[in-house]
């Protein structure tokens, strides 16, 4: 089955610089990497998300890139500010849909004020 | 719409003690699915269903069953809890159309004791 690993599991930072979080995963039927946020005491919520048939995509201070040849997908965030300090999660999905994501073990990122 | 929502929050059980953790969804999502979180670990699949009267197994789906009676509603049951099953559950739902983001609960915090 998809394996998923995520670097670093812990990344701290000053305030303004970025921030870049990496995952590979091992099943090349993989189609759908999203990123999920997840504040301390909260549920996960997705902040980006990319499909297969597209190698980078940006929202605001937030972009995810993908390389399928390599296996492997990042979360850059620029300009970090300290209301992003969270856990963050990258997952994988392969056949059929979310319903059967598998997630990486998460990154602590700390930004410093 | 209330999205997806758990009950209860938060549930401290004995060893071999039995409970259904409930988890209903207004969004008329098709699939729905549990995962645990633990420490360190990610979140990592339990069961997950893509209809009214169709699951199946995740990664972890043993000490655990679930039924698909409704679109809405998907609960999870402990059959003898055991104190490896301390963990956050989180229930998602999702669109059937495609690959599309999954919505989490707010989560159930389980205590085994």
């Amino acid at each position: 089955g998809e394996n998923v690993e995520q670097h670093p599991s812990t990344l701290s930072v000053q305030e303004g610089d970025s921030a870049v979080i990496k995952c590979t995963y091992s099943d090349s039927a993989s189609n759908y990497f999203p990123w999920y946020k997840q504040e301390l005491g909260k549920r996960p919520q997705l902040i980006i998300d990319i499909r297969s048939n597209v190698g980078e995509k940006k929202d605001q201070r937030i972009a995810v890139t993908l390389n399928k040849t390599a296996k492997h997908f990042s979360l850059h965030i620029t300009e970090t500010q300290p209301e992003d300090s969270a856990v963050y999660f990258c997952a994988a999905c392969t056949q059929g849909g979310s319903e059967k994501l598998v997630f990486g073990k998460g990154t602590k990122l700390t930004v410093n004020p | 719409n209330a999205g997806v929502t758990q009950t209860p929050k938060f549930q401290v059980l004995k060893t071999g003690q039995s409970m259904t953790l409930q988890c209903a969804q207004d969004m008329n999502h098709e699939y729905m699915s549990w995962y645990r979180q633990d420490p360190g670990m990610g979140l990592r699949l339990i069961h997950y269903s893509v209809g009214a009267g169709i699951t199946d197994q995740g990664e972890v789906p043993n000490g655990y069953n679930v039924s698909r009676s409704t679109t809405e509603d998907f609960p999870l049951r402990l059959l003898s809890a055991a104190p490896s099953q301390t963990s956050v559950y989180f229930c998602a739902s999702t669109l059937t159309e495609g690959v599309s983001e999954a919505f989490f609960g707010q989560g159930t915090r389980l205590t085994v004791v």
